[in-house]
């Protein structure tokens, strides 16, 4: 399977515990997305890396939240002292240059956290 | 600042059309997205348009774009009970940081 793939699917977890999730983008993505999406919402963007650049993280929800892509292949996107409205699916999504100018992202099967 | 709107819910009857209507307010989107999301499942796109183009039709799916009142709809024909999902409507802008913002999607109920 050469799509996005995520770990673990679900996670649950009691208020004020740290959690990481761990995302590996299609191979040759150089671009990668993470969101948020709550019951009955659309994605909500969080952050964005080009290789193992973070250029944009002004959106990610408080101090709590920080992501990291070292190597420029993986990433994980780490959540400290949870609370209950952590509680959500969490996306990760890959996109190349030759997405094209649309720049079509592939999308995880997601991270459902629950958080107790 | 960008919102996307969607009516949450649709019902057909399989075989029937289906339209999925969305609006946006950002008078500089570029690109309109059509993404679908099965239970359990990460978001697919379905098709895009680029906002100097009226109408992009895919197989069943024709997408119609009227940019002056920033209206896009989806149009799935024959619909499938395979095609009972959710549907995203999403824009952005050219260049930048790629980001699309989302609308909060419908969902598509097809009965038979």
């Amino acid at each position: 399977d050469t799509g996005v793939s995520q770990d673990p699917r679900h996670k649950i977890t009691k208020r004020g515990q740290n959690v990481t999730f761990r995302c590996d983008p299609i191979s040759e993505h150089n671009r990668l997305y993470w969101y948020r999406q709550t019951l009955g919402q659309g994605p909500e963007f969080l952050t964005y890396f080009q290789n193992e650049a973070q250029l944009e993280k002004s959106r990610l929800l408080s101090d709590r939240f920080s992501a990291e892509r070292p190597k420029g292949s993986f990433s994980t996107l780490e959540i400290q002292r949870t609370e209950q409205g952590d509680s959500a699916m969490y996306l990760c999504a890959s996109s190349t240059r030759t997405s094209g100018r649309a720049n079509e992202q592939f999308f995880g099967p997601g991270t459902r956290l629950t958080v107790l | 600042g960008e919102d996307v709107e969607q009516s949450l819910f649709l019902s057909v009857r399989e075989g029937d059309s289906s339209v999925i209507n969305c609006t946006y307010t950002d008078s500089s989107s570029t690109y309109l997205y059509w993404y679908k999301q099965e239970p359990g499942a990460g978001l697919q796109l379905l098709t895009y348009i680029f906002s100097n183009m009226d109408m992009k039709q895919d197989q069943r799916l024709t997408v119609l774009l009227n940019k002056k009142d920033k209206h896009l709809s989806l149009r799935i024909a024959d619909t499938q009970t395979g095609d009972s999902a959710i549907y995203f409507c999403a824009e952005r802008s050219s260049g930048g940081s790629y980001i699309p913002t989302f609308g909060r999607g419908t969902s598509l109920i097809v009965h038979p």
